[in-house]
């Protein structure tokens, strides 16, 4: 079935290193390909998201692009604040919604 | 608009107590969604309405969760009688159709004690 997996964590940085967490997905059809972060005692709310394949995805600094042919969508920061401290969930939307595990990403200075 | 309504923020109560949950989705959307979020089993869809029809229910856990949506702008969620293992984060979120970008509330924290 359609399924989104996830890079378990905890991920634990210091400020301004790189930043990548891994996404691949199994889907039928052509799946539109979500990221959402939440912060500490909040809900989850939309980082960025592409819609088809070589899409590229950007918010705040993150990028993701749709990859069709290693069915991956891996998030990325190129220098990370100890703002950024939150867990990352990785989504696909195919008719229904499919959430990863999550995966918390502390950055201390 | 206000976003993704939820009360209460927090609630504590005891064992076989009843506990209702609300939600009020934003306005225009036609799906809503009930999460739950713990730290042994992450996010897990309870139950989501469509044009304020329940449409998978799978998620539930037993039959003392109970969901109702009585208009668009609307829901609750019940538990009856409740148990400590249904201490979670309750999430409620709702879209504009079914597979676009969801948007959550702040959540339910519930303490069953």
């Amino acid at each position: 079935g359609d399924s989104v997996t996830q890079m378990e964590g905890p991920v634990t940085l210091s400020e301004e290193a790189f930043l990548t967490i891994n996404c691949t997905y199994t889907a039928t059809g052509y799946p539109s390909l979500f990221w959402y972060v939440q912060y500490p005692g909040e809900g989850l709310q939309l980082l960025l998201k592409a819609t088809k394949a070589d899409d590229k995805g950007s918010n705040k600094g993150f990028e993701a692009t749709y990859r069709k042919e290693t069915t991956s969508f891996h998030l990325e920061k190129g220098s990370v604040q100890v703002s950024d401290s939150a867990v990352y969930f990785c989504a696909l939307s195919i008719n229904q919604f499919y959430f990863g595990t999550g995966t918390s990403l502390t950055v201390i200075p | 608009d206000a976003g993704v309504i939820q009360s209460p923020r927090h609630e504590v109560t005891e064992m076989g107590q009843e506990v209702t949950l609300r939600c009020k989705p934003i306005s225009g959307h036609d799906y809503l969604f009930w999460y739950r979020q713990t730290m042994m089993r992450g996010l897990e869809l309870l139950i989501y309405f469509n044009n304020n029809v329940p449409i998978d229910d799978s998620g539930m856990p037993e039959d003392r969760f109970s969901a109702k949506m009585p208009n668009a702008s609307f829901s609750t969620l019940k538990i009856q009688p409740s148990e400590p293992r249904d201490s979670a984060v309750y999430f409620c979120a709702s879209s504009f159709l079914g597979g676009n970008e969801q948007f959550f509330g702040p959540g339910t924290r519930l303490t069953v004690l």
